[in-house]
């Protein structure tokens, strides 16, 4: 199963909304989880099921979506959530991750 | 609390073999499986496959077939990696991650440099 993401990067002020997409080749039936990585760091999950919440992750972070569409808001940008975000399918074998989403402060 | 501890970075000539340690803790260690994923400098996250941590065995995407292996020290919560014949292109960062049955990865190792480089 092939993941798209879009955009490839993207800056936001800070408090302002954002929100960043993937497209998955066939229906995943929600089965897409969402990353956040910092330089040097491993990836930290932020939403799983497409839409449920990982203990610890601030609410301005929500995922949604199904079938093949699916997208990650982050309600008001703030300074600690630059870096890349991607998305993964978890249905079929081999799990495929998307090519990643580089935020930044504007 | 549940933790992976990686080893550390490693430094390798083209042709000669690495392993690569993952150590689990805080969490029973035969109840998840592990699976690895391979990041090249400034690229996005590889999938390379996963073991089963119960019985041990090893499934490796098709990228990773030949000179990845994959294996255990149960007794020691430990999953390891092992890459042969080292390669240029296989400078990058290899993470653990423990898989939940929910299909998403809840817990990463700090990951491990492998530079080939001669």
């Amino acid at each position: 199963i092939q993941v798209t993401q879009s955009p490839t990067s993207l800056s936001a002020s800070l408090g302002e909304t954002v929100t960043i997409q993937c497209r998955a080749s066939e229906d995943i039936y929600s089965g897409l989880a969402w990353y956040q990585q910092k330089p040097g760091k491993s990836p930290q999950l932020l939403i799983y099921g497409a839409s449920s919440l990982q203990d610890g992750v601030p609410s301005r972070f929500s995922g949604s979506g199904s079938g093949t569409q699916y997208s990650l808001k982050i309600s008001s940008m703030q300074t600690e959530d630059e870096g890349v975000y991607f998305c993964q399918q978890g249905l079929k074998y081999p799990l495929t991750f998307g090519s990643g989403t580089k935020l930044e402060i504007k | 609390q549940i933790q992976l501890v990686q080893s550390g970075p490693e430094l390798k000539k083209p042709g000669e073999s690495v392993k690569i340690s993952c150590k689990a803790s805080g969490y029973t260690f035969t109840d998840y499986a592990m699976h690895w994923v391979k990041q090249a400098p400034g690229k996005g996250l590889k999938w390379m496959g996963w073991i089963n941590t119960y019985t041990g065995k090893p499934t490796y995407a098709d990228d990773f077939k030949g000179r990845f292996v994959f294996s255990l020290e149960a007794s020691a919560s430990t999953a390891n990696l092992q890459i042969s014949n080292l390669k240029n292109e296989d400078t990058a960062t290899y993470f653990c991650a423990r898989y939940n049955s929910g299909y998403y990865f809840d817990y990463w190792g700090q990951g491990v440099m492998v530079t080939v480089s001669s």
